[in-house]
């Protein structure tokens, strides 16, 4: 099957810094991308639609000016958390849509944060 | 809004068994997909299985079938012969033209051996 990828797997920062994770699909080219954010022994919480070349669409609450988004390419999004604060730890995880096959969307191995 | 129900927070199998986890949505689309997506202890999203809304036949992969009931807006997953590789979070989406996915709370599923 299509295989996304995410860097880093984990990431440990001190409150104040940017972050940023990379998303990557390797086989296959993606126009568009999701971020989620997931809390300990919670669902996936839609963050925001990424789609290469145009602005990112972000669900309500979310703050596009702490989660920047950029989709340059076919193959990779990337998700900056600016300026980041310990309630900004959590698992994010991205997926990318394969338009080739069946429509599907695959879904990246996940990056931890957590911010001192 | 769209919604996804899972109301089963955990469940538990004996080895070689079966068991079903539950799925509710809600939705006024007619046109639609839904998803069951395990997610193992490695954080991993791995699918499952898929069943198209328009499509009257049950989905089925191995031993992986659902029960999908579009009228009454539920979509089962059937594990037979339960495997110790089974056990994990699973979770129940949906998604329709937007493509984005809505995800459910998650079942967490103990296979006893």
């Amino acid at each position: 099957g299509a295989v996304v990828s995410q860097h880093p797997s984990w990431v440990i920062c001190k409150s104040g810094t940017s972050v940023k994770i990379e998303c990557r699909s390797l086989d296959f080219q993606a126009t568009t991308m999701f971020w989620y954010r997931q809390f300990p022994k919670q669902s996936l919480m839609l963050m925001a639609t990424s789609n290469e070349g145009s602005k990112a669409t972000y669900e309500q609450g979310v703050e596009k000016d702490k989660f920047l988004i950029n989709h340059a390419s076919l193959t990779l999004s990337t998700l900056t958390v600016t300026s980041a604060h310990p309630e900004d730890s959590s698992f994010y995880i991205c997926s990318a849509r394969d338009l080739q096959g069946a429509d599907t969307q695959y879904f990246g191995p996940g990056t931890r944060l957590t911010v001192l | 809004a769209q919604t996804v129900t899972q109301s089963q927070p955990e469940m538990s199998v004996q080895e070689a068994e079966t068991v079903t986890l539950s799925c509710t949505y809600d939705t006024s689309e007619s046109d639609y997909y839904l998803f069951w997506y395990k997610q193992p202890p490695s954080r991993q999203m791995i699918l499952v299985i898929r069943q198209e809304a328009y499509k009257q036949q049950n989905a089925t992969e191995n031993r992986f079938s659902v029960n999908f009931q579009k009228a009454a807006k539920s979509f089962s997953l059937k594990i037979s012969d339960s495997q110790l590789g089974d056990a994990a979070m699973y979770f129940c989406a949906y998604r329709a033209g937007t493509y984005k996915y809505i995800f459910g709370t998650g079942t967490r599923l103990k296979v006893l051996a």
